[in-house]
């Protein structure tokens, strides 16, 4: 079955870091780039940047630069997204989805979402 | 970054008639390999988003022909004909042109 499959709810402080999964099964994981979307409570949809899990090459919004890491493992299908100096305006739902690369630079293919709440 | 702007950003329907959304894109959205890289994507109530179509018209797998894309340069619309009760829930257009890729407000859909 095709699916992205993220890691669990998490909950930080202020101040601290974050690491959200997200596991591919189905298909060929290198052969797709690994975009991660965010969306805060009752708001719209955020791109954060990508990973290219062949090359290991990433692009990150400006606005994100400096506090997100995102990697990927391809020998278990798994793209990873670490977002560091929490703030409250990163509670979100986060989503991975994936973009088959230099085609149709699209998101075909999304994960379920990974809920980050922070609060003191 | 390149701008979306959606409207309107709530639209009620009465089912089996014609919705439509307007999208405008705050810089041209064609490549030079020819492709004009605009979507149109649903996020239906306690969902993650589904893409809906890509490059502007091509509609992804599964989706009814009940939906529809055209536009070019930057202005674009979605059409959906014959509006059911499955078809509630936010649409957004993005532009996939240019890192960040970018998406509009969205535009709520809902049944009167």
């Amino acid at each position: 079955q095709v699916q992205l499959v993220q890691s669990g709810a998490e909950m930080r402080d202020p101040g601290a870091s974050v690491k959200v999964s997200c596991k591919a099964s189905g298909y060929t994981f290198s052969d797709y780039y690994v975009h991660w979307v965010r969306q805060a409570p009752g708001q719209g949809l955020e791109c954060m940047g990508w990973i290219n899990p062949n090359t290991g090459a990433t692009f990150y919004a400006q606005r994100f630069r400096g506090r997100v890491i995102m990697t990927s493992d391809t020998s278990i299908g798994t793209a990873y997204m670490e977002l560091r100096g929490l703030t409250s305006d990163d509670t979100a739902v986060y989503y991975c989805a994936r973009d088959p690369s230099g085609s149709t630079n699209s998101f075909d293919l999304w994960g379920h979402g990974t809920m980050v709440t922070v609060s003191s | 970054d390149i701008v979306m702007t959606q409207s309107p950003l709530a639209l009620p329907v009465t089912p089996g008639e014609t919705a439509s959304i307007s999208c405008k894109s705050s810089q041209r959205l064609l490549h030079s390999n020819g492709h004009t890289y605009l979507d149109w994507y649903l996020q239906k109530p306690g969902q993650s988003p589904q893409l809906l179509i890509y490059l502007v018209s091509i509609r992804a797998s599964g989706v009814p022909d009940r939906f529809s894309g055209s536009g070019a340069g930057t202005d674009f619309t979605l059409k959906i004909t014959r509006v059911e009760a499955e078809d509630v829930g936010v649409y957004y257009c993005m532009q996939g042109l240019q890192s960040p890729w970018t998406f509009g407000q969205g535009t709520k859909v809902e049944i009167k």
